[in-house]
């Protein structure tokens, strides 16, 4: 089937400089995508989202692009801080008739040096 | 507004033995239920997914089953645990309809079976 995934799995940055996180996906159909944020020993937490009529989004610190053409995602974190560090996890969401079904990838380690 | 709750946070159990997890969801009607499992260091696999009482789908064959007797309860169970169901499991839950609907995560189990 179809996946979500990620080109690397761990990524080492110093604070304060900015941080790229990428995945690609496979499934051109999908026209929905989220990076979550995953601390040790807690459930993912919503970072950001994006639409597939859309080709860039940001928020507080964080920038999703989306490039259809070459089916890549990307996350962006400007000014690293340690409490930054977790994995990262991009998914895409396909609607079907069961409903909202996230396909997650596997998973992007970033580490924030001091 | 919404909460997610999942309990209990951390479980060791005997192979052989059974196993019952519990979720529940507050602050919104009619969600859709999802139980996913986690690897150490890997992604996320859904387990079972449900969009109404009573109403459940399994994404993978397994040792485990779910069961929603309520809107907003949603249950993983076993009658004999394996090694292989060593694991994180979360519970998320997203609102009912169409679109691109994110899915809310809770605190996660972590399950080891000796």
């Amino acid at each position: 089937g179809e996946s979500v995934g990620l080109h690397l799995p761990t990524l080492s940055v110093q604070e304060g400089d900015n941080s790229i996180i990428n995945c690609a996906y496979s499934n051109s159909a999908s026209d929905y995508f989220i990076w979550y944020k995953q601390e040790s020993g807690k459930g993912p937490q919503f970072i950001i989202d994006i639409r597939s009529n859309m080709d860039k989004r940001q928020g507080q610190r964080v920038t999703v692009l989306l490039n259809k053409t070459v089916k890549h995602l990307s996350l962006q974190i400007a000014a690293t801080q340690p409490g930054d560090s977790a994995v990262y996890f991009c998914a895409e969401n396909k609607w079907n008739n069961a409903g909202n079904m996230l396909t997650f990838g596997g998973g992007t380690r970033l580490m924030v040096k001091p | 507004s919404q909460t997610i709750h999942q309990w209990p946070a951390t479980l060791v159990q005997p192979v052989g033995s059974p196993l019952s997890l519990e979720c529940t969801v507050e602050g919104t009607s009619n969600p859709n239920l999802y139980w996913y499992r986690q690897a150490a260091g890997r992604g996320l696999q859904l387990l079972f997914y449900s969009v109404g009482i009573g109403q459940i789908s399994s994404e993978v064959p397994q040792n485990l089953s779910a069961s929603r007797p309520q809107d907003r309860q949603f249950i993983l169970s076993s009658k004999k645990l394996l090694l292989s169901d060593s694991g994180f499991y979360l519970c998320a839950w997203s609102p009912l309809g169409q679109g691109d609907e994110k899915l809310f995560f809770g605190s996660g189990t972590q399950l080891s079976v000796l």
